[in-house]
């Protein structure tokens, strides 16, 4: 297994574009998640899917965020009329299910987005 | 609620010095504890987890200990490197739920040689 890939790594676009990044998770995790990272400071958490079910999502995934995870498999997280409060780096990560206890989780390499 | 503070940096040490990065936690619930590691351009690794009071997370000499009397869980190493460079973010997530992860604002360690 390759891990949770990320795609595109970086991306580049004009206030008020609409922007889609890609996150493939570990193929045996049913539960995927998306935090945004701004400079200087942690990750936050903006959305979680257990399957291909939303199951949470963040005061901070206003209107013009959206999610899906269609099949349960990879997922795409939008962003509609980009604004330059919108950069940041965007990841994703994937866990199993516990049987028990708590883990960390898988993350990938993150989709730094800049809005110019 | 839950929440996680650390230690300011940035870190600055020389190589072989000893690292302490403190972590201290609020939580409502039970929460296991963990410290990523991100190194430049890239995302978090898991670097080491303790799930339970006086358990001791380790990995490539890093240690730190959940200590529920003082809601902490500071990161050690006896030996840093050049290599170690990087931000180290404490986090810690509430058994049940989705385990959501609720991280500090990250320390960066500075080694030179």
């Amino acid at each position: 297994d390759t891990g949770v890939s990320q795609n595109p790594r970086h991306k580049i676009t004009k206030r008020g574009q609409n922007v889609t990044f890609r996150c493939d998770p570990i193929s045996e995790h049913n539960r995927l998640y998306w935090y945004r990272q701004t400079l200087g400071q942690g990750p936050e958490f903006l959305t979680y899917f257990q399957n291909e079910a939303q199951l949470e999502k963040s005061r901070l995934l206003s209107d013009r965020f959206s999610a899906e995870r269609p099949k349960g498999s990879f997922s795409t997280l939008e962003i509609q009329r980009t604004e330059q409060g919108d950069s940041a780096m965007y990841l994703c990560a994937s866990s199993p299910s516990p049987a028990w206890g708590n883990y960390g989780y898988t993350f990938g390499s993150g989709t730094r987005l800049t809005v110019v | 609620g839950n929440s996680v503070t650390q230690m300011e940096g940035p870190v600055t040490l020389s190589e072989e010095a000893f690292l302490t990065i403190n972590c201290t936690y609020t939580a409502t619930g039970y929460p296991s504890l963990f410290w990523y590691v991100q190194y430049p351009g890239e995302g978090l690794q898991l670097l080491l987890k303790a799930t339970k009071a006086d358990d001791k997370g380790s990995n490539k000499g890093f240690e730190a200990t959940y200590r529920k009397e003082t809601t902490s869980f500071h990161l050690e190493k006896g030996s840093v490197q050049v290599s170690d460079s990087a931000v180290y973010f404490c986090a810690l997530s509430v058994l049940g739920g989705f385990q959501k992860l609720v991280f500090g604002t990250g320390t960066r360690l500075l080694v030179s040689p």
